[in-house]
């Protein structure tokens, strides 16, 4: 098992552009997270999902979109680049209990590194 | 609103030292708390866990207990390896809510 993928590694954008990282999981997972780090402000919660279809917004979610179309997929878009979103980004995902509403450790990708200038 | 504070760092200890890095946590119901650690240029990786008050996590001699009544779950080591050297973070789950500590950066020289 590759365990949770994320492309690309690195990324260098000029403000105002766009792009859109992707994270796959070959788990079978529900719950699939976007996360930022930052120096000194640990992990930041950006976007996540509890299934197939579904998205919902996290702790700092402006100036971000995401999409599950797909159970293994969640994909990560920034519409308009700003120099505040250079952070390195990563995506996780877990399964969850519905019966005990407990949420499972997290899994998480090796993490993209974006700039932006 | 579920929060969690962790020791500022660096921390630098000497091989076969005792670590204890302090986490304390605010959650509006009772989460499971988990202690991840990230090494260099790699994402997170779970190091243990505790779902109920009183239960101890335990791996690769890191140990932490959750502690409801003082709100904390404290990572301990007997004795540090050179190895042990990243990043760790105390982090909370509570329905579809998760939240990270700003993470300790730990140093261990030999």
């Amino acid at each position: 098992n590759a365990g949770v993928t994320q492309t690309p590694k690195f990324r260098v954008l000029k403000t105002g552009q766009s792009m859109t990282l992707l994270c796959a999981q070959d788990m079978n997972h529900e719950y699939m997270y976007w996360y930022r780090q930052d120096p000194g402000m640990g992990l930041r919660l950006i976007h996540y999902s509890v299934g197939e279809g579904t998205t919902a917004k996290g702790e700092v979610p402006d100036g971000y979109n995401v999409s599950r179309l797909k159970k293994q997929n969640f994909l990560l878009g920034l519409e308009s680049a700003a120099p505040s979103q250079t952070s390195v980004y990563f995506c996780a995902s877990s399964f969850f209990f519905p019966w005990t509403g407990e949420i499972h450790e997290q899994y998480f990708g090796p993490g993209t590194r974006l700039t932006v200038t | 609103g579920n929060s969690v504070t962790q020791m500022e760092g660096p921390v630098t200890l000497s091989e076969e030292a005792f670590l204890t890095i302090n986490c304390t946590y605010t959650a509006t119901g009772y989460p499971s708390l988990f202690w991840y650690v990230q090494y260099p240029g790699e994402g997170l990786q779970l190091l243990l866990k505790a779902t109920k008050a009183d239960d101890k996590g335990s791996n690769k001699g890191f140990e932490a207990t959750y502690r409801k009544e003082t709100t904390s779950f404290h990572l301990e080591k007997g004795s540090v390896q050179v190895s042990d050297s990243a990043v760790y973070f105390c982090a909370l789950a509570l329905a579809n809510d998760m939240r990270f500590g700003a993470g300790t950066r730990l140093t261990v020289k030999p």
